[in-house]
């Protein structure tokens, strides 16, 4: 595709729901990166693929966020049990991978609002 | 653990006015700098990347500079109009790391 795409661009949900967000790379891309981004705060390092991989999960905040990625193309960042301070906006960013001098580009992010 | 910082918070100016916004970062172990813009409610906008080996980068009106050794980066606005209004982060590349590690922000205005 033209961009990075992610979605749902807005969600709404009950506390103690699991909720799904989704992200696709730009075409080509290896490397895919998953932030979060709370009112008012910077952006929050979740999760970093290369192809289907994930070495680094270290920013991951608990065990009820997961993350996957398959045909080294889209991505899923699962959050089970939603609690209200999971409330942000979830960026997925994707660069070319391969060499570490490339450029980022990221999505418009899914605004996650739990109620 | 690398630690990114932009001053000023905030920002307003005048239409017209040349204007610099700072970006510190405490590792000079970086593959490389990259400054973004991020309108209200929006995602990312990459402005500009600068690789370790760089000085600087140019792209219309605007100019990033990178002195690595000394952990600073400046991006200069040449010009300024109202639609630059936004929030501008900048991140750095750490080596030995994936991530992207990002600032602040500066939240500009810029008034007709």
């Amino acid at each position: 595709g033209a961009g990075v795409s992610q979605s749902p661009s807005n969600k709404v949900t009950e506390k103690g729901k699991d909720v799904e967000l989704r992200c696709d790379p730009i075409s080509g891309h290896t490397a895919l990166y998953w932030y979060r981004q709370s009112l008012g705060q910077g952006l929050e390092f979740l999760i970093y693929f290369q192809g289907n991989s994930a070495p680094d999960k270290s920013g991951l905040p608990s065990d009820r966020f997961s993350a996957e990625r398959t045909g080294g193309s889209v991505s899923t960042l699962t959050i089970q049990r939603t609690q209200q301070e999971d409330s942000a906006v979830y960026l997925c960013a994707s660069s070319l991978g391969g060499s570490l001098n490339t450029e980022a580009f990221f999505g418009q992010g899914t605004r996650l609002t739990v109620v | 653990k690398q630690e990114v910082t932009q001053i000023p918070a905030a920002l307003s100016v005048p239409e017209g006015e040349n204007l610099v916004l700072n970006c510190s970062f405490t590792d000079s172990a970086i593959y490389n700098l990259q400054w973004f813009r991020q309108d209200p409610g929006k995602g990312l906008t990459s402005l500009l990347l600068i690789q370790s080996s760089q000085r600087e980068q140019t792209s219309g009106r605007l100019n990033a500079s990178l002195d690595k050794s000394s952990g600073r980066s400046t991006l200069y606005i040449a010009a300024s109009q109202p639609g630059d209004s936004a929030t501008y982060l900048c991140a750095v590349r750490v080596q030995g790391a994936q991530k992207l590690v990002f600032g602040q922000g500066t939240r500009l205005t810029i008034n007709p």
